[in-house]
């Protein structure tokens, strides 16, 4: 079984340019996460997504990202304008149905603003 | 005060022997508790998962729940080099998000 494909998987950019990740969920999984992972802390969700609708996103901030999923498969995660605070992993995982199901991981995206 | 609390180490051990990692909540209404570990440049990936209070044995690793001391627990039995990883754990309600800790760096010398 393939898992979670991620990419870039690294990418540098300098504050207040834009940048996009991509996700590609493990086939069949109806549930996505965009987490942000900065160095030496855990994991914090940025948003969920049931098929192709939002679940949670309480904790995007809107002013700058932006996420969605069409078609209820893949995933992009974009900031515009990126600012220095915005470096970390962005990790996209996947669950079959809901939360409570195992999520699998993808190895994230190494964001880098300079 | 943050929702979840976890040493972040490192915590360095000789191979074999018995790894303790532990994690304290606030919230009451956690009810379900994972252990995540992270290897690195990977992203995580689940060791144990847990539903309301007790134990959980999976070979080497115990996975323990104490909601009344809002406390959780992992056991590494016979320590070996290839678990010298992050652990983190993470925890949700029902309100289906998860909180993680901030993760315990963990080496076992060979």
């Amino acid at each position: 079984e393939a898992g979670v494909a991620q990419s870039p998987r690294y990418k540098i950019i300098e504050k207040r340019q834009s940048v996009a990740f991509w996700c590609n969920p493990i086939s069949g999984h109806a549930t996505l996460y965009w987490y942000q992972q900065i160095l030496g802390q855990g994991p914090k969700l940025l948003i969920q997504f049931q098929n192709n609708g939002v679940v949670d996103d309480s904790q995007l901030p809107k002013d700058r990202f932006s996420a969605e999923r069409l078609k209820g498969v893949d995933s992009t995660l974009k900031i515009q304008p990126a600012k220095l605070e915005d470096s970390a992993v962005y990790l996209c995982a996947s669950s079959f149905y809901g939360t409570h199901n195992e999520q699998f991981f993808g190895p994230g995206t190494r964001l880098t603003v300079l | 005060q943050k929702e979840v609390e976890q040493d972040p180490g490192p915590l360095s051990v000789p191979e074999g022997a018995i790894v303790s990692l532990n994690c304290t909540y606030s919230n009451s209404a956690f009810q379900y508790f994972m252990w995540y570990r992270q290897y690195s440049r990977k992203g995580p990936e689940l060791l144990m998962y847990t539903y309301s209070s007790g134990n959980k044995e999976d070979g080497r690793f115990t996975a323990q729940v104490d909601k009344s001391s809002k406390y959780i627990s992992l056991f590494i039995r016979d320590s070996q080099p290839s678990d010298s990883a992050t652990y983190l754990c993470a925890m949700s309600a029902t309100d289906n998000q998860f909180y993680f800790g901030t993760g315990t760096s963990l080496t076992v010398i060979p």
